[in-house]
């Protein structure tokens, strides 16, 4: 499995954007891009996904670089609740395992 | 909320003892995975099942066994528990999305103490 390279950690302020990167230079043509992240005694939840064009949803967006060898989250206004560890994992398409390999993460503290 | 519920949710057992973990969902999906969680490791994945009796190994599967005897249960056993599974336990199923989504939802978790 492609592997994925996170910061450890990141800080943001209440109310403003943060933009949590993921390199996965190794990343094969059908890897499809997801993130998950984990609030503070609880299981991971799941944020998007993405291939290759740029994805939105109601909790973040997600850009995509045009080699697809990094990848960009997007909290388009982070709040206290965002605080968590976010996870970038790649998984390839169907096969019988459809399995999802986690990392270490990035933990985002948010600052009031 | 995609009906996940784990069993026993903390338990505290003594090295050698046997020990199940139990995973339960209540919409028929057909994947289930056992990940555990450690400090400085993130998740990993035990097992996982993609059917009734249909089981594969994860990354750290060493001396654990699981069972999907039917559609809504997997069981994770640790035949003679060691200090070193000590660990969060979670279960996650795959949702039927499409087989590009490969949404996970994940239970709250079972906290395993081995003595």
């Amino acid at each position: 499995d492609a592997k994925t390279t996170q910061p450890n950690s990141m800080e943001s302020n209440e109310e403003e954007p943060v933009h949590l990167p993921c390199n996965h230079s190794t990343i094969s043509g059908t890897d499809y891009i997801h993130w998950y992240r984990q609030l503070p005694s609880q299981g991971p939840e799941y944020v998007i996904h993405g291939l290759t064009s740029n994805v939105n949803n109601r909790m973040a967006s997600l850009a995509i670089a045009e080699d697809r060898k990094s990848s960009t989250l997007i909290l388009h206004r982070a709040t206290l609740r965002d605080a968590a560890v976010y996870y970038c994992i790649l998984r390839g398409y169907g096969g019988a395992t459809n399995k999802l390999i986690f990392g270490t993460g990035t933990l985002l503290a948010v600052q009031p | 909320d995609a009906g996940i519920t784990q069993s026993p949710r903390h338990k505290v057992t003594e090295t050698g003892t046997p020990v199940t973990l139990r995973c339960h969902q209540t919409e028929n999906h057909r994947y289930m995975y056992w990940y555990r969680q450690d400090p400085g490791h993130g998740l990993r994945l035990i097992h996982y099942s993609y059917g009734v009796k249909d089981t594969d190994k994860g990354e750290v599967s060493d001396g654990y066994s699981v069972s999907r005897s039917k559609t809504e249960d997997f069981l994770l056993t640790l035949e003679s528990a060691t200090s070193s599974q000590t660990s969060v336990y979670f279960c996650a199923i795959r949702t039927a999305g499409g087989a590009d989504t490969g949404e996970l939802f994940f239970g709250e978790g079972s906290r395993l103490t081995v003595l």
